[in-house]
């Protein structure tokens, strides 16, 4: 069945430094690859797409790289502030639209 | 421009009990997808509804249905309720070949 990974402890990291999460996918050829960022008590929202004919993608702060040999995507923010502080979803998705999450890594920065 | 709305944004009902959410999309989106998320979980996919139909559907029991009307907005119906579906419950929408779900801030169920 479809897996996808997430580290599922919680990233610490200084202010001002980059973050860097993993997501790794199983049995699943996605031609998108979606992350969200979700806070508490709230509905995700979307931060990046890449598709499968992309390398990396950046917005900002962020920047994703999608690798379809490795089933890998990694997302990084730089100069992180205390309000990155959040739990970061990696949402793979097929060409029918189907999107599904992984479990989610929280990030914690510390001022 | 309004977002998704969710209502009702808590809900207690007893086990056995029957359930209805009901979700209006983002204007301009046609495509509405459910999911169910536990406490430290991701968004589980329940149903994605397009053009009133039940397109992609992901692993729950026929407890769990929907509808999708024709201005888009969407219900999901949940009968004979469980404790174990206690969770918040996550509508999102978006416009085909375009980038990115707009989610809901959800629905809170809990079933006692």
């Amino acid at each position: 069945s479809q897996k996808i990974e997430q580290n599922s402890e919680a990233l610490n990291i200084q202010e001002g430094k980059t973050a860097t999460l993993t997501c790794n996918y199983t049995n699943y050829s996605p031609a998108y690859l979606q992350w969200y960022r979700q806070d508490p008590g709230r509905g995700p929202v979307f931060l990046l797409l890449i598709r499968e004919n992309e390398k990396e993608k950046r917005k900002e702060r962020l920047k994703v790289t999608f690798d379809t040999t490795l089933k890998q995507s990694l997302f990084h923010i730089t100069a992180s502030q205390p309000a990155d502080s959040a739990t970061y979803l990696c949402a793979p998705m097929d060409s029918s639209y189907k999107l599904i999450f992984g479990s989610g890594t929280r990030l914690l920065v510390r001022p | 421009d309004a977002g998704v709305t969710q209502s009702p944004t808590h809900l207690i009902k007893t086990r056995g009990q029957q359930v209805t959410l009901r979700c209006s999309p983002k204007s301009g989106h046609d495509t509405v997808s459910w999911y169910q998320q536990a406490l430290g979980q991701g968004p589980q996919f329940i149903f994605q509804y397009y053009e009133e139909e039940e397109r992609q559907r992901g692993n729950f029991p026929d407890r769990f249905s929907g509808h999708q009307f024709p201005n888009y907005s969407s219900e999901l119906n949940v009968n004979a309720l469980l404790l174990g579906d206690s969770a918040l419950y996550l509508c999102a929408s978006t416009e085909r070949n375009r980038d990115g779900y707009t989610f809901g801030s959800g629905t809170r169920l809990t079933v006692v």
